[in-house]
């Protein structure tokens, strides 16, 4: 069954530093999307992405974020200068159609695991 | 999008049915329910969704009410897998807003 699959499962970095979360949306999907939980709270919609663009973006996504479709295969996160508070899991999804349509059921990946310290 | 209401924690026996119930008084005519599950700090998974008719696949069931004020999924046979939290959200399909989760339903099957 085809899946979305996220790496790293878990990144540790220092605060004020870059990382960049991967994932690979499932192959024939056209809007992807990121999502975070942090410890013991909701999950939270991050972004939304499709035909490479932003479609759209919670008051979360700010600045610090970014979202990139560098090939036709990966969908990456990037978050410039890490705080503490961005420590969180961060799911990766994609869907066949969009949240306009009927049939918007989305795939989430596993996570990646962002622990700033 | 409607607001959802749901109880916060249901137990249930392995092999039994399990019908986890939600309250969206305030749905309107296009809005549609949506039901995910996710297991223990894992991606939430789709489970099913409906407008006004009951549905049915694989993994469950969902029954809305007439009025459309409620629904239920139902798990036919629960598992120790099935053990997650349950998410009912419903959305407007012409909206580009995505899923808003709430905090949902701890369903803990029991062996």
């Amino acid at each position: 069954e085809p899946e979305v699959t996220q790496t790293p499962s878990h990144q540790v970095t220092q605060m004020g530093q870059e990382v960049i979360l991967r994932c690979v949306p499932i192959s024939n999907h056209l809007y992807f999307y990121w999502y975070r939980q942090i410890l013991g709270q909701k999950v939270e919609f991050l972004v939304s992405f499709y035909n490479n663009e932003i479609s759209e973006k919670s008051e979360i996504f700010d600045d610090q974020f970014s979202v990139e479709r560098p090939d036709g295969s990966n969908f990456t996160l990037k978050i410039r200068s890490t705080k503490l508070e961005d420590s969180a899991m961060y799911f990766c999804a994609s869907s066949l159609q969009g949240a306009r349509q009927v049939n918007t059921e989305a795939f989430f990946g596993q996570g990646t695991r962002l622990t700033v310290v | 999008d409607a607001k959802t209401t749901q109880p916060t924690s249901m137990d249930c026996a392995e092999g039994r049915a399990a019908n986890l119930p939600c309250n969206h008084s305030t749905i309107s005519g296009n809005e549609y329910v949506y039901w995910y599950r996710q297991i223990h700090s894992q991606g939430p998974q789709y489970i099913i969704h409906g407008l006004k008719n009951n549905e049915t696949n694989e993994m469950a069931s969902l029954i809305i009410t007439e009025d459309r004020k409620s629904s239920t999924l139902i798990l036919p046979h629960a598992t120790l897998r099935d053990t997650a939290v349950y998410y009912c959200i419903v959305r407007y399909s012409g909206s580009a807003r995505q899923l808003t989760f709430g905090s949902g339903t701890q369903l803990t099957v029991l062996p």
